[in-house]
């Protein structure tokens, strides 16, 4: 039983197009997260919903824009794709801790590989 | 700005005994973790320091010195499943786990 799930785990389509990738998490978190991962390995937080509320969002183009239906589920749909946008995108989940009460630690998922040709 | 610094490779043999890096200059900060990355695969969570010192988790320990902006990951009785890349990452969001990752080392455990 996956504990966090993303689909399509490989993402192909043209410059210009459209395109989302699904995330949901059967953890019981209240915090969820979008990663993009480089061809470099570069992790780079993008967003993160706390209890379907937008609670932080980096330096990302408005292309971008994140959904979240419920405190499952944190959605990614990108507009006018660029060959830029090509790679990693890693959603994960975490507790919401009170300060100085942190983890550390996220549970993500196997990743969802976008090729923009 | 923020910025982690790791080293982007590190070799050793099975059985050996390896230490990775991790510095750090953050505008906050909570706490240092650490996570292991094979190829292809997702980030998985080894551990994670708030305080100063050693934490030990089976052969993996943590060190943190918040006075130095410092910690490493040591890795010991390395076994082949060991090559991977690891990164450390800062916590500096209070309570979220905002994490800024460092470049990631990559591991390579030969025979």
């Amino acid at each position: 039983d996956t504990a966090v799930s993303q689909t399509p785990k490989y993402l192909v389509t043209q410059m210009g197009n459209d395109k989302s990738i699904k995330c949901e998490q059967n953890l019981g978190h209240d915090t969820m997260y979008w990663y993009k991962q480089d061809s470099k390995k570069f992790l780079k937080i993008m967003f993160s919903y706390n209890n379907k509320e937008l609670i932080i969002n980096e330096t990302v183009p408005n292309r971008f824009s994140p959904k979240s239906p419920d405190k499952a589920h944190l959605n990614l749909h990108i507009n006018s794709l660029e060959l830029g946008d090509s790679a990693v995108y890693f959603c994960a989940s975490s507790h919401f801790q009170r300060s100085g009460m942190n983890t550390g630690e996220l549970f993500f998922g196997e990743g969802s590989r976008l090729t923009v040709l | 700005g923020q910025s982690l610094e790791q080293p982007s490779e590190v070799t050793a043999v099975e059985g050996a005994i390896v230490q990775i890096n991790c510095t750090y200059q953050t505008s906050g900060f909570y706490g240092l973790s650490w996570y292991q990355q094979h190829d292809g695969g997702a980030p998985t969570f080894l551990s994670y320091n708030a305080l100063d010192g050693l934490e030990e988790t089976g052969r993996f320990s943590s060190f943190l010195s918040r006075s130095d902006s410092y910690g490493y990951l040591l890795l010991q009785e390395l076994q082949m499943k060991d090559s991977a890349s690891y990164f450390c990452a800062v916590d500096f969001s209070g309570g979220y786990n905002k994490l800024i990752f460092g470049a990631g080392t990559r591991l390579a455990v030969h025979p």
